[in-house]
């Protein structure tokens, strides 16, 4: 059965307090990980997908990286703005992805 | 473009009613999913489809129904609502090309079954 983990649970930071989340997965047959940001009262908005073990992708102040059994999402000097909830998703055999559940972030100015 | 959009955004049932989701895309998607958004237990997948006339059961099917009869609607029906169903409700849609596409999600159904 596909799995998807992510820790820490909730994570306060300082403004500019750089950290990183967790995305732990057990998938036969990884085709895609997916990282969404989730506002509050909002639906998920897409971050990054990766493919393949090594992969990076940037945008602003976030990084996702990929290995074979996990990812991170490093989060660099962050800002208020960047407060959210941060969900990530596998999608192995077939369409259907499956979401872990979620890191509670909160960034303190 | 619209993206995914729901309606309505809240809702408030009594044990036993019935009534229906509605989820629309702009995007000419051929998949297109529902999910419910419980606190700690992240998305879980009712139900999804991956064309017009094509709809399969996901992890949590039980109590919902959908049909897709267009590309761009996929309403979720609720056959006799029950507490354990409040939850927030997400649609989304996806390109089902070659390649592994990211979904979009619409802004969520908050229901609450008394």
């Amino acid at each position: 059965e596909d799995q998807v983990t992510q820790s820490p649970e909730a994570l306060r930071l300082q403004e500019g307090e750089s950290s990183s989340l967790n995305c732990s997965y057990t998938v036969s047959g990884l085709r895609g990980l997916f990282w969404y940001r989730q506002d509050p009262g909002k639906g998920p908005e897409f971050l990054f997908t990766l493919y393949s073990a090594g992969e990076e992708k940037e945008k602003e102040r976030l990084k996702a990286t990929l290995t074979k059994k996990e990812s991170f999402l490093h989060i660099t000097a962050p800002k208020p703005e960047d407060s959210a909830t941060y969900l990530c998703a596998v999608q192995a055999k077939g369409q259907n992805f499956v979401f872990g559940p979620g890191t509670r972030l909160s960034v303190l100015p | 473009n619209a993206g995914v959009t729901q309606t309505p955004k809240f809702q408030v049932l009594k044990t036993g009613q019935s009534m229906t989701l509605q989820c629309a895309q702009d995007m000419n998607h051929e998949y297109m999913s529902w999910y419910r958004q419980d606190p700690g237990m992240g998305l879980r997948l009712i139900h999804y489809s991956v064309g017009a006339g094509i709809t399969d059961q996901g992890e949590v099917p039980n109590g919902y129904n959908v049909s897709r009869s267009t590309t761009e609607d996929f309403p979720l029906r609720l056959l006799s609502a029950a507490p354990s169903q409040t939850s927030v409700y997400f649609c989304a849609s996806k390109d089902r090309g070659s390649g592994y596409y990211e979904q979009y999600f619409g802004p969520g159904t908050r229901l609450t079954v008394t």
